[in-house]
C-alpha cells in the first residue's frame, strides 16, 4: 500500500505560468516532508522541504505548502522556467530515517 | 563541490553472475541509504547506515543482497547471485545524521541483469 502518492504521473505547464504538483500520503506519523528534482540519468537532487509544524516554506520561485488535516502538501513553482522539465519526487519521514518516496510527476515546460 | 560518488554507473551482466557496487558519500556525513528505483516500484528504500552501523535493511532481500560500510568513506551494496528481477538503478545517498536531515543523491548505478 502506498503511503505517499503522486496521482499525476505528468503535468504540462507553459512557461511563465505557475506549476502545481501535489502529493497525498497516509502515515500520520510522517512528520517531515521534501521534494526532489530528477533530470534523465541523474539522481534525485533536493529542492524544498517542510516541517510537520509548519503550513509553508518558501524558497526563491518554490513554495511548498501542508495541509496536515487533509494529509496533502503541494509544489508551487513561479513562474515556470524550461529548465524546471523535469521528474519531481514528494518524499515523506516519520521516524526511521529512511524516505518514502511517491512515484514522481513528470513536469514539462512548454515554450 | 561535495557530491556522493557512485560506481559503476552501468553494469551489464548475465543471470547468476555477482554484482558489487560502490557509493562514497559525502564527508563528514555519517548516515548512507541505499535505494533502488524501478518502474512498478518507483523509489525504494533498501538499507541504511549509522556511523557505519546498518539500522535498517528491511527493504533488502536477504537471501542474495548484502549491504556493508568497510569505512566511512565507502558503502557497498553486493548481490550474489543476480536475477533478471533485480535489473533497476540503484541510488546511494548520505546525510549529516541530523533530525530533519536533507539527503543527497548519488547518481546511481543502472544495472541489467540479463
Amino acid at each position: 500500500d502506498q503511503q505517499v502518492k503522486q496521482n499525476s504521473p505528468s503535468l504540462s505547464v507553459q512557461e511563465g505560468r505557475i506549476s502545481i504538483l501535489n502529493c497525498d500520503y497516509t502515515n500520520s506519523m510522517f512528520d517531515y516532508f521534501l521534494w526532489y528534482k530528477k533530470y534523465p540519468a541523474e539522481g534525485p537532487t533536493f529542492l524544498i522541504s517542510i516541517s510537520s509544524i509548519k503550513d509553508k516554506n518558501e524558497d526563491g520561485r518554490f513554495t511548498v505548502f501542508l495541509n496536515k488535516s487533509a494529509k496533502h502538501l503541494s509544489l508551487h513553482i513561479v513562474p515556470s522556467q524550461p529548465g524546471d522539465s523535469a521528474v519531481y519526487f514528494c518524499a515523506a519521514r516519520g521516524g526511521a530515517d529512511g524516505l518514502t518516496f511517491g512515484k514522481g510527476t513528470h513536469l514539462i515546460i512548454q515554450p | 563541490d561535495a557530491r556522493v560518488t557512485q560506481t559503476p554507473r552501468d553494469k551489464v551482466t548475465e543471470m547468476g553472475q555477482e554484482v558489487t557496487m560502490r557509493c562514497q558519500p559525502i564527508l563528514g556525513h555519517n548516515t548512507v541509504f541505499w535505494y533502488r528505483q524501478t518502474m512498478m516500484q518507483g523509489l525504494e528504500l533498501l538499507a541504511y547506515f549509522r556511523n557505519r552501523a546498518p539500522l535498517d535493511d528491511s527493504g533488502m532481500p536477504k537471501d542474495r543482497f548484502s549491504a556493508e560500510m568497510p569505512d566511512a568513506t565507502l558503502a557497498t551494496l553486493k548481490i550474489q547471485p543476480s536475477e533478471p528481477r533485480d535489473s533497476a538503478v540503484y541510488f546511494c545517498a548520505s546525510g549529516s545524521g541530523q533530525a530533519q536531515e536533507t539527503q543527497y543523491f548519488g547518481p546511481g548505478t543502472r544495472l541489467l541483469v540479463l
